[in-house]
């Protein structure tokens, strides 16, 4: 158990829905990151939260967002889906100091119907 | 373009037989390199952290190594328990992104 709770574990909505996974990172841990994996492209950096700031963005679509709030926990939306968009979403957090090894949630499912 | 790519894909082992696992790596600059192991549909656990050429780390039959294009996991005296998806990453020096490899899937055999 790292420490990083992720809700829901699963999740089936259909295409052109909204929906919200959270995230609730280890204790002391004030990075948070997102990540998408599929079958066929792996682990895909989505984005990264350092104390309610983003720090850096990767391959994320206009659809989706994410925020950190003041009790630093995550939030990741993801609207408009499509059936591609079904996948492992995993978030992982990081303590302060600038190591960013990072420890990652137990993932939602997501399938897009 | 910053990118990372793992060899072998899969790698079965007969328990007991050492091997390694290679991931090589372009990047702008390099801030860090990680090793993580993955169980089928869990999260990646964290294995390893390497920053500069030439350091090593070691826990239990593994053992992580870094040059300036490649990192090496070297399995010693693998056990059933070994099999895993083995993952690499980079944190690339410009912009703060990580990059991670498709991953070797290894099969140690009793």
């Amino acid at each position: 158990d790292s420490g990083v709770t992720q809700t829901p574990k699963h999740l089936i909505t259909a295409t052109g829905q909204r929906v919200t996974l959270r995230c609730s990172p280890r204790s002391g841990d004030l990075s948070v990151y997102w990540y998408q994996q599929s079958l066929d492209q792996g682990l895909q950096f989505l984005i990264q939260y350092y104390n309610g700031e983003e720090r850096a963005k990767g391959n994320i679509l206009e659809r989706f967002s994410a925020q950190q709030f003041p009790d630093l926990h995550s939030e990741l939306n993801l609207s408009s889906l499509e059936l591609g968009d079904s996948a492992l979403y995993f978030c992982a957090s990081s303590a302060p100091g600038g190591r960013n090894e990072q420890f990652f949630g137990p993932g939602t499912r997501l399938t897009v119907l | 373009e910053d990118q990372v790519t793992q060899s072998p894909e899969a790698l079965r082992l007969q328990e007991g037989e050492s091997s390694s696992l290679n991931c090589s790596y372009t990047v702008s600059g390099l801030r860090g390199l990680f090793w993580y192991r993955q169980d089928p549909g869990k999260g990646p656990e964290f294995l390893f952290t390497l920053y500069s050429a030439g350091e090593e780390k070691e826990k239990e039959r593994l053992k992580a190594t870094l040059t300036k294009k490649e990192s090496f996991l070297h399995i010693t005296a693998p056990k059933p328990e070994d099999s895993a998806t083995y993952l690499c990453a980079v944190q690339a020096d410009t912009g703060n992104q990580f990059y991670f490899g498709t991953g070797t899937s290894l099969t140690v055999i009793p």
